[in-house]
């Protein structure tokens, strides 16, 4: 079965310093990964994906992401952390023609000034 | 962009009450799927939906809870008879069939 740890539950980084989020999967194939930001009260944004190809995916708000088949990690940077990438994190795994994704158990970030 | 809207944002219940919380995928997504994150827990899938049927459900998605696509726009979940343990955020989302799901904003569920 398909599982993702993220083995941080906290984090804080100082406003403009580099960030990186930890996301490890288990699964036997290639896996299809995300990365999901959840503001307070709000929905699931999806930050980036990987399905093939090249390993370093770019996303959204700058953020970019890394994927490494012999770590089996997903980890997720980003060079200049701002006070607004104050949420939490979700890594998620999925499969080729699944039909579901499994997420982390997030990671909170706190960005202080 | 276009977004998944869920209705109602907050709905509290009685135990034992029926609840149906509905969600509007995005128009040409044709696949659709519930979560629910119980507060400070893990985001958990509980069912995906296809073509008018279920595709898989959790070990969650018991007797008690059901999805429709009633119409051409609407993704409901229904839950038959409250538990406690059923108050929690709920997540509607839908995609194209890629797995990169759009998340609506969540309905949080009460149970009392």
């Amino acid at each position: 079965a398909q599982s993702v740890t993220q083995p941080d539950i906290h984090i804080t980084v100082s406003e403009g310093a580099s960030l990186e989020l930890r996301c490890n999967y288990s699964y036997g194939a290639t896996p299809y990964l995300f990365w999901y930001v959840q503001s307070p009260g709000q929905g699931l944004q999806l930050l980036l994906k990987y399905f093939s190809g090249d390993t370093l995916v770019q996303g959204i708000k700058g953020f970019e992401a890394e994927f490494k088949r012999s770590q089996s990690s997903f980890n997720l940077r980003k060079p200049s952390v701002h006070w607004s990438d104050a949420a939490e994190y979700f890594c998620a795994v999925g499969e080729e023609y699944g039909n579901k994704l499994v997420f982390g158990a997030g990671t909170i970030l706190r960005v202080k000034s | 962009e276009p977004e998944v809207t869920q209705t109602p944002s907050h709905q509290v219940t009685q135990m034992g009450q029926e609840v149906i919380l509905r969600c509007v995928p995005i128009s040409n997504h044709l696949y659709f799927y519930w979560y629910r994150q119980i507060l400070g827990q893990k985001v958990e899938f509980l069912v995906s939906f296809y073509n008018n049927e279920i595709s898989e459900k959790s070990e969650i998605f018991d007797d008690q809870f059901s999805v429709e696509r009633p119409d051409g726009s609407n993704f409901t979940l229904k839950i038959r008879s409250t538990k406690l343990e059923d108050s929690a955020m709920y997540f509607c989302a839908s995609s194209q069939g890629n797995l990169a799901l759009h998340f609506g904003n969540g309905t949080r569920l009460t149970v009392t």
